[in-house]
């Protein structure tokens, strides 16, 4: 089963606009990472926020937490055509890097 | 330093042949995971190595998959007898050793096998 659930499913936005997406979790966890898919490749690791961090930026991405809520939210700046393709949340509950569980994915595209 | 390396990228079989897939992980990573992606699952890991011995093939569906790794520059994925709900994109994953990084997983492009 998914341990993160990503809302929207997918989203369609303008160049220039801010794209956002959530995701949902169910146990508790030692670190959420997210992760970019374009499409028929693999996926590429964006950014990680561990459970005792409220708030964490990377270039254009923001990501929060929220524990008590088991939520997080992945911002994406002023998006381009480039940022179109899957987002998704990976929950490490071990905090030891490997038994990571994926969410659905939200995919975005972002219209030239 | 190449990335991730799977074969085949496109796999077309019939039900009943046995498959094997392909991965030759990033060079000095020690870590190898094996994920299925199908669109009614999504994104499920099925077993991962530590240093080529399997720790844990949990997420391993059934008997007709068998997963080895032996040496730290390759790795298959055998499935036999193959069945049509086998149809997924398969990827593999690698990372460093947890005294570097250690949260961050290098996917390969993926194998996309249909069964017919």
């Amino acid at each position: 089963s998914q341990q993160g659930e990503e809302d929207p499913q997918a989203l369609s936005i303008q160049e220039g606009e801010n794209a956002t997406m959530n995701c949902s979790y169910k146990t508790s966890i030692n670190n959420l990472q997210w992760y970019r898919q374009n499409s028929g490749r693999g996926l590429v690791h964006l950014i990680l926020i561990r459970s005792n961090e409220r708030e964490k930026h990377s270039g254009r991405l923001r990501v929060t937490l929220d524990t008590s809520k088991k939520s997080s939210s992945l911002l994406i700046t002023a998006s381009r055509a480039a940022d179109t393709a899957s987002y998704f949340c990976a929950t490490d509950p071990n905090n030891a890097g490997n038994m990571l569980t994926f969410g659905g994915g939200t995919r975005l595209m972002v219209k030239p | 330093d190449a990335g991730v390396i799977q074969s085949p990228r496109h796999e077309v079989t019939e039900m009943g042949q046995e498959v094997t897939l392909r991965c030759k992980p990033i060079s000095g990573h020690d870590y190898l995971f094996w994920y299925r992606q199908t669109m009614m699952r999504g994104l499920e890991l099925l077993i991962y190595f530590n240093n080529n011995v399997p720790i844990d093939d949990s997420g391993m569906p059934e008997d007709r998959f068998s997963a080895k790794m032996p040496n730290a520059s390759f790795s298959t994925l055998k499935i036999q007898p193959s069945e049509p709900r086998d149809s997924a994109v398969y990827f593999c994953a690698s990372r460093l050793p947890g005294t570097k990084r250690p949260y961050e997983q290098y996917f390969g492009p993926g194998t996309r096998l249909t069964v017919t």
